[in-house]
């Protein structure tokens, strides 16, 4: 079975402040991970994948085996970060994806 | 416009009625799913398809049913709503050869059963 924790419902940070949205997961194979995300009054959309390594709105993510682990980080937030953030997994290509619970991120001004 | 729609956006029905939650694409897309997310948890999956004729149970036992006549609509539908079906329903679909993960959305349907 496959499981997505994200241990935080709630992350307030001040704007210019580095943030780190946690995301864990448990897999026995080789995971594919996600980070989708929900700004207010949109849809949910797909915010950057682990196997493209790549860096989306200054933020980036990186899987980590060792700790089960794929934390989405920003050196430094915005208001318009201000969103919800779900990470999802998917056990290989073509197979369902599982989504964490969210975590709602605020940035103060 | 290329897009993912559904309707009705909102819906307040009473104990016992049947309802059917529309989701139509434009995009060509051959997999379509439905989830089910209460408010602060998980989506969780209860429906998909992957082309016309074809609908699968997801991860989530659902007392809903789905429909794939056409390659673009993916209703659901509850013979008889309970309080208990209240929830948000989202829609999503995925590009032709593309792999199940990678899933655009609709705006959902918040549903409330009295």
């Amino acid at each position: 079975a496959q499981r997505v924790t994200q241990p935080e419902k709630l992350l307030s940070v001040f704007k210019g402040a580095p943030v780190e949205l946690k995301c864990n997961y448990s897999y026995s194979g080789s995971p594919e991970l996600f980070w989708y995300v929900q700004y207010s009054r949109q849809r949910l959309q797909l915010l950057l994948r682990h196997i493209s390594r790549e860096s989306i709105k200054g933020f980036t993510a990186d899987l980590n085996k060792g700790e089960t682990s794929f934390h989405l980080k920003k050196p430094f937030a915005q208001e318009e970060d201000s969103a919800m953030y779900y990470c999802a997994l998917s056990g290989s290509a073509g197979n369902m994806l599982t989504f964490g619970g969210g975590t709602r991120l605020m940035v103060k001004p | 416009e290329a897009d993912i729609y559904q309707t009705p956006r909102y819906l307040v029905i009473g104990t016992g009625k049947k309802i059917t939650l529309e989701c139509s694409q434009t995009m060509g897309h051959d997999k379509m799913y439905w989830y089910q997310q209460d408010p602060g948890m998980e989506l969780h999956l209860i429906h998909y398809s992957y082309g016309v004729n074809s609908t699968e149970k997801g991860d989530l036992s659902s007392e809903s049913t789905v429909s794939r006549i056409r390659t673009e609509h993916f209703p659901l539908t509850l013979e008889s709503a309970r309080p208990s079906h209240t929830s948000q329903y989202l829609c999503a679909s995925t590009l032709p050869g593309g792999p199940h993960n990678e899933q655009f959305f609709g705006p959902g349907t918040r549903l409330t059963v009295l």
